[in-house]
């Protein structure tokens, strides 16, 4: 157990609609990334927050946003979602921001656009 | 061309084989990640280097910075190495973005 909590495991719903994902980093983690895997593009940064602000940002999508919230957890936004999206969605935690320390998985979401 | 490359892309082995997986990347690197993915979706990462070698029960992870290039090892395989197995990589420069190859499918035969 990675000590990382991402709800809803599963996650059906329509295009043009809009989602919540959910993460809880492990206990004393203060970074959280946010991933996409698709089937035709593999593994994908989409953006980083550290102790509540944003650190790095990568492939995501303007249609898409996150935040970090005080207590730590953070959502990862989904709106006018395509059938593209459909993907899975890790959610990462570490204790430091700059990479030098290990990351631990959340189980993922499975985002079905139909 | 892809920053990360991996080989093989599937591997089947036998029960109790040795097995090797590489990662060859084209960009200068701050540290190196292999995860493993089962097939329920789970991500579990395995090793972080930056050089050297390092192993963790049956599992040996080495890095050669110089030629940009990893190996991540497997001794005595059983079945419940199935998996795929990903590297990935942090650039240089202070990026927090990690940068993944497309996987290595390990089947491990009984």
């Amino acid at each position: 157990d990675s000590g990382v909590t991402q709800t809803p495991k599963h996650l059906i719903t329509a295009t043009g609609q809009r989602v919540t994902l959910r993460c809880s980093p492990r206990s004393g983690d203060l970074s959280v990334y946010w991933y996409q895997q698709s089937l035709d593009q593999g593994l994908q940064f989409l953006i980083q927050y550290y102790n509540g602000e944003e650190r790095a940002k990568g492939n995501i999508l303007e249609r898409f946003s996150a935040q970090q919230f005080p207590d730590l957890h953070s959502e990862l936004n989904l709106s006018s979602l395509e059938l593209g999206d459909s993907a899975l969605y890790f959610c990462a935690s570490s204790a430091l921001p700059g990479g030098g320390s290990p990351l631990h998985f959340g189980n993922g979401t499975r985002l079905t656009v139909t | 061309k892809n920053e990360v490359e991996q080989s093989p892309q599937n591997l089947t082995a036998q029960e109790g084989e040795f097995i090797t997986i590489n990662c060859s990347y084209s960009v200068g690197i701050s540290a190196l990640h292999w995860l493993q993915q089962h097939p329920g979706g789970g991500i579990v990462s395995l090793f972080m280097l930056s050089s050297g070698k390092k192993k963790h029960g049956r599992l040996i992870a080495t890095i050669n910075i110089q030629e940009k290039h990893s190996s991540l090892h497997i001794t005595a395989s059983h079945p419940r190495d199935s998996a795929v197995y990903i590297c990935a990589v942090r650039p240089q420069g202070g990026s927090e973005k990690l940068v993944f190859g497309k996987g290595t499918k390990l089947t491990v035969n009984p």
